[in-house]
């Protein structure tokens, strides 16, 4: 079956620092990539669709410039959470769709994200 | 908007059967989906459906009635395993394959 990895699976970083978080799918091209994020015990909430070589669309009351999301090839897409703070520590979770597949989205394994 | 209401937790005797419903009012319909969440892991596909009526895959169901806006999950000959998260989604847009996801239903399946 398709496999989306997510790198790092956690991470930790002080109130001010950018981090970085990738998303690639391993077996299959993926032109539609998308950001979730979940605090614990909610669900999941899209932040923002990925469509590879063009500009991200933000779901309304993500900050576009704070989350900064690229998408340069078939196969990856990153998620830099800039200036971060305490309050963006969450579970950030993405998923891809296959360019062949008429529904079905493929999610990766998540990214723990505490700010300290 | 999206509007997608389960139950919050659920509890259920291993062997048992358990039914988790799904009522969504959505803007556009193009699918739903059930997923299921393990603590601190990603979801994972259990179902589509898209058409009304049973969908059946091993000992989980699903059904939709699309007029109604309703869909459920049945797990069958429950496991202890099965204890998780399920999750509801719909799929508004048949552009933008976007989902939009209910709060989650907590199963705790019990020997």
């Amino acid at each position: 079956g398709a496999v989306v990895s997510q790198h790092p699976s956690w991470v930790i970083c002080k109130s001010g620092t950018s981090v970085k978080i990738e998303c690639r799918s391993l077996d299959f091209q993926a032109t539609t990539m998308f950001w979730y994020r979940q605090f614990p015990k909610q669900s999941l909430m899209l932040m923002a669709t990925s469509n590879e070589g063009s500009k991200a669309t933000y779901e309304q009351g993500v900050e576009k410039d704070k989350f900064l999301i690229n998408h340069a090839s078939l196969t990856l897409s990153t998620l830099t959470v800039t200036s971060a703070h305490p309050e963006d520590s969450s579970f950030y979770i993405c998923s891809a769709r296959d360019a062949g597949d008429s529904y079905e989205q493929y999610f990766g394994p998540g990214t723990r994200l505490t700010v300290t | 908007g999206q509007n997608i209401d389960q139950p919050t937790e659920m509890t259920a005797t291993e062997g048992a059967i358990v039914q988790i419903n799904c009522t969504y009012q959505t803007s556009g319909f193009n699918g739903l989906f059930w997923y299921q969440q393990h603590a601190g892991e990603a979801p994972t596909f259990l179902s589509y459906n898209v058409l009304d009526g049973l969908e059946e895959k091993g000992r989980f169901s699903s059904f939709l009635s699309r007029s109604k806006g309703y869909s459920y999950l049945l797990l069958k000959e429950l496991q202890m395993k099965d204890s998780a998260s399920y999750l509801c989604a719909v799929s508004g847009d048949f552009n933008d394959y976007k989902l939009s996801f209910g709060a989650g239903t907590t199963v705790t399946v019990r020997a």
